[in-house]
């Protein structure tokens, strides 16, 4: 498939417990970016890889959270004690890193709920 | 403090009328905006872009006007079709480009 690929689509856990969400992005698309939304509410950014570079974490809202990229291929994102708060869809998208002609590709997202 | 706002949660339009979705912007540093549409369950989907250079980009039946003076961009949908029902979000960057900040979105419903 040519689009960004995520899994899984959907992962209840319990509270306390870790979970892994992957992102398969668009080949060829050195940047990647992880974002998420809340019930009823917009895209919050939360990380941003791109190529080789130190990533942008500054949206990442604990240090429960981290995310990893390999290169310019898969990236995971991992949410360590897992709290009701963080149940939410998380959305993944690439783009060729072009500025200024270069829009975002996402996922369908990984629908997490914490119970 | 939000960066990128759409103050209209919803919006309803007649098939075959015109939708005007509003998007307004606080960073003066932003130099280009997007539209997205959002079906449930689905990610967002790229609609159409504008830089900061242009007033004015079309494809199809969509338009994005940007109004650089009031921070203000709007998208225009001609003619609306039931198939056009979905959250739209504005999202705008910076930096080249490369950091996306988005709105809330605004859920606009075609009635047939």
């Amino acid at each position: 498939g040519a689009g960004v690929s995520q899994s899984p689509s959907n992962k209840v856990t319990e509270k306390g417990k870790d979970v892994e969400l992957r992102c398969d992005p668009i080949s060829g698309h050195t940047a990647l970016y992880w974002y998420r939304q809340r019930l009823g509410q917009g895209l919050e950014f939360l990380i941003y890889f791109q190529g080789n570079s130190a990533p942008d974490k500054s949206g990442l809202p604990s240090d429960r959270f981290s995310a990893e990229r390999t290169g310019e291929s898969v990236s995971t994102l991992t949410i360590q004690r897992t709290q009701q708060e963080d149940s939410a869809v998380y959305l993944c998208a690439s783009s060729s890193g072009d500025p200024y002609n270069s829009p975002l590709h996402f996922g369908n997202g990984t629908r997490l709920t914490v119970t | 403090d939000q960066q990128v706002k759409q103050n209209s949660p919803s919006l309803s339009v007649q098939e075959g009328r015109i939708s005007i979705l509003n998007c307004d912007y606080t960073n003066s540093m932003f130099d280009y905006f997007l539209w997205y549409k959002k079906y449930p369950a689905e990610g967002p989907t790229f609609l159409i872009s504008i830089s900061s250079i242009k007033d004015k980009n079309e494809d199809g039946r969509f338009t994005v006007f940007l109004n650089k003076s009031a921070k203000h961009l709007s998208l225009h949908i001609v003619p609306s079709q039931p198939g056009d029902s979905a959250v739209y979000f504005c999202a705008a960057s910076d930096n080249y480009g490369q950091n996306f900040v988005f709105g809330p979105g605004t859920r606009l419903s075609v009635l047939p």
